[in-house]
């Protein structure tokens, strides 16, 4: 079955250190994004991607880290400047960033919380 | 004003009552609309695409008001398995993506 495949799907940091939160999708998806969700508030957009080997900051990419280099991966790093990493972490994607009426799909997320 | 506003909640509803929610938008450019539902500690899945001359799946309905920026999703005969937090999502021109706070709901037996 065609999908987003998020790990893991929880994951702890210790103060200072780097962690990567693994996102795949076999969807044949050109667009990716990333958003962080905290409790009780709405989603917010960290980066995102229209193509492989391009990506772009949303509106918190402070702290944080992508790299596009399959189609089918979009790897995102927190880092240790990031000094409120503890939050709900969302994968999506679309057949493309341009795709007007098609909705994004989501990953079942990642749970990151500090030592 | 923020870009996506939707009611605040919480609604809590017996079962079987009809619920409404409200979601407005900023941008007189946004191009198209989504209802998704978010169950607790998951991911937001789609409920449903939103057109300009309202669209209904079931016992969910849902309805776009280009002039006055406005989106609606009306659920009839609500079951305990609608409870959730009902994201409204609005894209631009621009293929900007915009998700709002969310309403919850609680359906009560």
């Amino acid at each position: 079955d065609g999908g987003i495949t998020q790990s893991p799907k929880y994951l702890f940091r210790k103060e200072g250190q780097n962690v990567t939160l693994s996102c795949e999708q076999n969807l044949n998806h050109d667009a990716m994004y990333w958003y962080r969700q905290d409790p009780g508030q709405g989603l917010r957009l960290i980066y995102y991607s229209q193509i492989v080997n391009d990506f772009q900051k949303g509106d918190i990419a402070e702290g944080y880290s992508v790299s596009r280099e399959k189609k089918e991966s979009f790897p995102l790093t927190v880092t240790s400047a990031q000094k409120n990493p503890t939050a709900f972490y969302l994968c999506a994607s679309s057949p493309s960033y341009d795709s007007g009426y098609q909705p994004q799909h989501f990953g079942d997320g990642t749970r990151l919380s500090i030592l | 004003r923020k870009e996506v506003e939707q009611d605040p909640g919480p609604f809590n509803v017996p079962e079987g009552a009809t619920v409404a929610f409200n979601c407005t938008y900023s941008n007189s450019a946004s191009q198209s609309f989504f209802w998704y539902r978010q169950d607790c500690r998951k991911e937001p899945k789609l409920l449903m695409s939103v057109y300009s001359s309202g669209n209904e799946d079931g016992r969910f309905t849902a309805q776009l008001n280009r002039a006055s920026q406005y989106i609606s999703l009306l659920i009839r005969d609500s079951k305990l398995s609608d409870s959730a937090t009902y994201l409204c999502v609005v894209k631009t021109s621009y293929d900007k993506v915009i998700f709002g706070p969310g309403t919850s709901l609680s359906v009560i037996p």
